[in-house]
């Protein structure tokens, strides 16, 4: 299966500042997304990261508050700005495609928490 | 839009009973459904899925599940639970092939008691 790194595995931030979270992959691969998980609940999509264009936000969701990078087409990053503790949750990377496979395998994703 | 329905949000069984976690979906066509395990701590792992062929799909851990379109239903069963199943399970919905965006259910917490 692919494998998928996320930087920071965890973090504990403070209220108005921002996190970048980076996601690589081993292979390259077609589809890249992030998910929000908050506590207790399930995943959320957030946005599907476009290698060299601007990504595509789900509802709720905007640019100005999670900015989506993706250079190439094994890594990606996503930043959580102006925090507020709302924002803690577990935020996980997913590709699909890797090796001609489409199945969506995640990261270990990165537990934030906003003090 | 798609959706997921898991209607037990935590289901308590004693190890070596079977399992059977309900999962409904509604999407217009026809889904391409999905069963994930979340370890405490742990990603995300694939249990199994369904595209497409037989309704009874086998997957890994010992688990299958039913596709059943007359009920909307992708229900994951198992025959002997272990310890080491304690987890979250999450029924997904896809709206093709895999490559596009996967709508998750709530998740059933499963606890295996000796």
């Amino acid at each position: 299966s692919a494998v998928i790194s996320q930087k920071p595995s965890r973090d504990i931030c403070q209220r108005g500042t921002s996190l970048t979270i980076q996601c690589q992959v081993d292979s390259q691969v077609t589809m890249m997304f992030w998910y929000r998980q908050q506590p207790g609940q399930s995943l959320t999509l957030i946005a599907t990261a476009n290698q060299g264009s601007e990504a595509t936000y789900e509802s709720g969701f905007v640019i100005d508050k999670f900015p989506i990078s993706r250079p190439n087409l094994t890594f990606s990053t996503l930043t959580v700005s102006n925090m507020s503790p709302e924002d803690s949750s577990i935020y996980l990377c997913s590709v699909t495609g890797w090796r001609g496979n489409n199945e969506q395998f995640f990261g270990p994703g990165t537990r934030l928490t906003v003090l | 839009a798609q959706s997921v329905t898991q209607p037990d949000i935590h289901i308590t069984v004693s190890e070596g009973a079977s399992l059977e976690l309900r999962c409904n979906y509604s999407y217009g066509a026809t889904p391409y459904l999905f069963w994930y395990v979340q370890s405490p701590g742990q990603g995300l792992q694939l249990l199994l899925k369904y595209f497409s062929g037989d309704t009874l799909v086998q997957g890994i851990k010992g688990f299958e599940a039913e596709f059943k379109r007359s009920q909307s239903s992708f229900n994951l069963r198992k025959p002997s639970v272990h310890w080491s199943d304690a987890a979250e399970y999450f029924c997904a919905v896809g709206d093709s092939g895999g490559y596009q965006k996967v709508t998750f259910g709530i998740g059933t917490k499963l606890q295996v008691i000796p």
